[in-house]
């Protein structure tokens, strides 16, 4: 079993709809949790961190974590065509070495 | 500002080949990483550095070594390489002291197709 879990999708959606994406995790000792997107041929890149439980919100992002059933959560409102891309979760101890899910392709549909 | 730059962006390999793949940073971070890419697998950890002059071992090191003569350096080399070692490879560094981010904001590379045949 996997340390992270991801369902990989694709997952496609219309244009302004509300997107859930996800995590599961094993390891109790995550304190760091992370979202990065990955355009299509692109590296990833930072999109949301979060250190311990709660919610944290940056414009149309809102990221999710619930420690106690090690699940979380990356929540997109207003989704445009642009928000299509690869959605990969990272977590980590307090060290800088990150545990990776596999990534869900998200398809804005316009 | 440059960021990760990764050298080449492609290459087909026969099999038994060596290759080496450059990574260069501009930011003054010092953990750089090398990592591979496949399809459902995610981002595995091939190896990684946390200063100039060290390197370890990550998840799935076997067939590659790797240097980190300079700070701003991180090379990946493949001794002879196997179709199984065919992926996506991207370099990622992260963590500058006094920079305010914290060191597991990681900054990728456009990465390097690498072909096996």
């Amino acid at each position: 079993q996997k340390e992270v879990e991801q369902d990989p999708g694709p997952l496609s959606v219309p244009e302004g709809a509300i997107v859930s994406l996800n995590c599961t995790y094993s390891n109790s000792a995550f304190q760091y949790f992370m979202w990065y997107r990955q355009y299509s041929r692109k590296g990833p890149e930072l999109l949301m961190y979060t250190y311990s439980s709660g919610n944290k919100e940056d414009g149309r992002f809102t990221a999710q974590v619930d420690k106690s059933s090690k699940y979380i959560s990356l929540f997109i409102r207003d989704s445009q065509p642009s928000d299509s891309a690869t959605y990969l979760c990272a977590m980590t101890t307090s060290n800088y070495q990150l545990i990776w899910g596999a990534g869900t392709k998200l398809i804005i549909k316009p | 500002n440059a960021g990760v730059t990764q050298t080449p962006k492609f290459r087909v390999l026969k099999t038994g080949q060596s290759m080496t793949l450059l990574c260069a940073q501009d930011m003054n971070h010092e953990y750089m990483y090398w990592y591979r890419q496949d399809p459902g697998m995610g981002l595995r950890l091939i190896h990684y550095s946390v200063g100039e002059g060290t390197t370890a071992k990550g998840e799935v090191p076997d067939g590659y070594n790797v240097s980190r003569l300079k700070k701003q350096n991180f090379l990946l080399g493949l001794e002879s390489a196997a179709p199984s070692q065919t992926s996506v490879y991207f370099c990622a560094s992260s963590y500058s002291a006094g920079s305010g981010k914290m060191n597991t904001e990681a900054f990728f590379g456009q990465g390097t197709r690498l072909t096996v045949v």
